[in-house]
């Protein structure tokens, strides 16, 4: 089975304008979450979409949104960037099917805001 | 505030040695304990989780033990090799329906160094 891939690897955008990255879960996987990686903040939470609905949030301004597909492929949107928002992105796919809670990650998108 | 607290930060072993690094958790609400290896430039891959209903569980050369008690899981890399290098993460969640579920929270991160 293919990975987790994300598109696209590497962004560089200023101050002001927004950004939209897009990942594509394993095949069958339903649920796909987002992460924000910082070398200060570490791992954060952003949200969680299942079948096609946001079933959690983490904190993070508005200016942080996403969406899922009817194939559960799924965007994040980011707008107003600020130099703050500068960070790997990090997608996670996970099944959920049964007992299954295992996500597995992307390689992430890694954004630069100048 | 739902924390998961990891150390040591960083952790220096010879080759051959055994690598530990513990976490701690505060919301007993987490029943779900993965850790994550992370190599520069990559995204984390999944090593090892386990379940509250168990006190430990091996894969290789890796160990999650578990102490439900104190809230503690720790990680151990037996016979530590060079490749092993990378920073690790241990993270938590719940995996009851509503609010909160699934999300996971990270600690910290470990970076882990072997030595020949």
């Amino acid at each position: 089975k293919a990975g987790v891939t994300q598109t696209p690897r590497y962004l560089i955008k200023t101050r002001g304008q927004q950004v939209t990255l897009s990942c594509s879960p394993i095949s069958g996987h339903r649920s796909v979450s987002w992460y924000q990686q910082t070398p200060g903040q570490g791992l954060q939470f952003l949200f969680e979409y299942f079948s096609e609905t946001q079933r959690n949030k983490g904190n993070f301004p508005g200016r942080f949104s996403g969406r899922q597909f009817s194939n559960s492929r799924s965007e994040m949107n980011v707008s107003t960037l600020e130099l703050g928002d500068s960070a790997l992105y990090l997608c996670a796919s996970s099944s959920q099917r049964g007992a299954s809670y295992e996500q597995y990650f992307g390689p992430g998108t890694r954004l630069t805001v100048t | 505030q739902q924390q998961v607290k990891q150390s040591p930060q960083s952790l220096i072993v010879q080759k051959g040695g055994i690598s530990i690094i513990n976490c701690a958790y505060e919301n007993t609400a987490f029943d779900y304990f993965p850790w994550y290896q992370q190599f520069p430039g990559k995204g984390p891959a999944l090593l090892i989780a386990i379940r509250p209903d168990v006190s430990e569980k091996k894969e290789g050369r890796f160990t999650i033990s578990f102490n439900k008690s104190a809230k503690q899981f720790s990680l151990h890399i037996m016979d530590s090799q060079p490749g092993d290098s990378a920073t690790y993460f241990c993270a938590a969640s719940s995996t009851y329906s509503g609010a909160g579920s699934y999300q996971l929270t990270f600690g910290k991160g470990t970076k882990l160094s072997v030595i020949p």
